[in-house]
């Protein structure tokens, strides 16, 4: 079955400090992936995406993520978190077709500290 | 820009009660798509719709009914309403030319007492 993996459920991390959010998708010949960043009591916002071409992938608010075809990964990345990051991190892969219905991953809480 | 709507924000039914759940996409996107989250865990897929017919299904309840009228916008109804129906409900939209980015609504928080 399609599947997303994120391992962490939760990272604590110190303000200014670099954090890695790791993803996984089940393989398959063509995916599309995704990061959205949910803030407490709101709705899902779009960090990134990759559809195709370059395999690093620029954010908004200063996250990046890469697509590593052979380990099946799209790892989100930021060189320095500040308190505002504070959120719940969904990774979500789709994998076209006639339906462009995303499956997300469990979830990730990036807990920043000061 | 314009964003997707989603109405009422929030809702309280009893058990058994009906609910219905609406969702305005972006002007020009021709597929909706809605997804249930229950407290702490992912969204889920429930069902999605393209041009007015639907498009594909998840694991929606027999309960729960969709449809998206000549204006695009969509409607959940929601019947026989049970406790383990409270949850976030996102209403997304996107074109349907390619793989288009979903952009997802604030959510309709329903509480079922």
């Amino acid at each position: 079955a399609q599947s997303v993996t994120q391992l962490d459920s939760q990272v604590p991390v110190f303000e200014e400090a670099p954090v890695e959010l790791r993803c996984n998708y089940s393989s398959s010949v063509s995916v599309y992936l995704f990061w959205y960043v949910q803030y407490p009591n709101q709705g899902l916002q779009l960090l990134l995406k990759y559809l195709s071409g370059s395999t690093l992938v620029k954010g908004i608010n200063g996250f990046e993520a890469e697509f590593n075809k052979s380990q099946t990964s799209f790892h989100l990345r930021k060189p320095s978190v500040h308190i505002s990051d504070t959120a719940e991190y969904f990774c979500a892969v789709s994998y076209g077709g006639a339906t462009n219905k995303l499956i997300f991953g469990t979830g990730t809480l990036l807990a920043v500290q000061p | 820009a314009a964003g997707v709507i989603q109405s009422p924000r929030h809702l309280i039914k009893e058990k058994r009660e009906t609910a219905t759940l609406k969702c305005y996409p972006i002007p020009r996107h021709d597929t909706v798509y809605w997804y249930q989250q229950g407290p702490g865990q992912d969204p889920q897929f429930l069902i999605s719709f393209y041009e007015k017919m639907q498009s594909d299904k998840g694991s929606i309840p027999d309960r729960f009914s969709a449809q998206q009228f000549s204006d695009y916008h969509s409607e959940l109804n929601m019947s026989s309403l049970e406790l383990g129906d409270s949850a976030l409900y996102f209403c997304a939209s996107s074109l349907r030319t390619g793989q288009e980015t979903q952009y997802f609504g604030p959510g309709t928080r329903l509480l079922v007492l």
